[in-house]
């Protein structure tokens, strides 16, 4: 079965480093998201991507995030400088061209900042 | 706005008794629902969605919820709760036209032996 892979699945930062989260998609995915899940908390939106734009994104993604897709198959989010309050665990979802049928998880990256 | 509602942060019963996780879900438009399952230290795993096909969804693990417009809830029920239920489950919703899903806060399931 296809499978989103995020890589690494975790991840140690100093406070104020830039940090580089990598996922690769279903190959024939047209949507990509980011999710955020602080420890012990629910699940949130940060964004998503389609036709090489952001289509949408939460209040949470602010200026200190951003999204790329560099090539054909890989999906980042880069988290510019980076906070405490950023640990959490990343997980990057895809899904086909309706949004919705098929919208599959990867298995997360955790991020910890020190 | 979109928003799911899950009643019980900890649910625990009995192995082989009946498993009800709920989820009331608000939204001004018609919704799909989804239940997700995340076992410790792992990823969100799609348990069962509906999508405005029939009312009665059948899942994975023997899982099954059913859509009930008129209470606007989304309960997840397995007939005979397994040691491997053991973990945390989460409804979210996602509205047409939109791409974003929202989660409900979560429920953690325990099963006794």
């Amino acid at each position: 079965e296809p499978e989103v892979t995020q890589t690494p699945s975790h991840q140690v930062t100093q406070m104020g480093q830039e940090v580089i989260l990598r996922c690769v998609p279903i190959s024939n995915h047209l949507y990509f998201y980011w999710y955020r899940q602080i420890l012990g908390q629910k699940v949130e939106f940060l964004v998503s991507f389609y036709n090489n734009e952001i289509s949408e994104k939460s209040e949470i993604f602010d200026d200190q995030f951003s999204v790329e897709r560099p090539d054909g198959s890989n999906f980042t989010l880069k988290i510019r400088s980076t906070k405490l309050e950023d640990s959490a665990m990343y997980f990057c979802a895809s899904s086909d061209g309706t949004g919705w049928i098929g919208y599959t998880f990867g298995s997360g990256t955790r991020l910890t900042v020190v | 706005a979109q928003s799911v509602t899950q009643l019980g942060s900890h649910v625990s019963v009995s192995e082989g008794a009946l498993v009800l996780l709920r989820c009331n879900y608000s939204s001004s438009v018609p919704p799909y629902l989804f239940w997700y399952v995340q076992y410790p230290n792992q990823g969100l795993q799609l348990l069962l969605k509906y999508t405005s096909a029939a009312t009665l969804v059948k899942g994975i693990n023997g899982f099954e919820a059913e859509f009930k417009k008129s209470e606007t809830s989304f309960h997840l029920t397995k007939p005979s709760a397994h040691m491997s239920d053991a973990a945390e489950y989460f409804c979210a919703v996602i509205n047409t036209g939109r791409r974003a899903l929202t989660f409900g806060s979560g429920t953690r399931l325990q099963v006794q032996p």
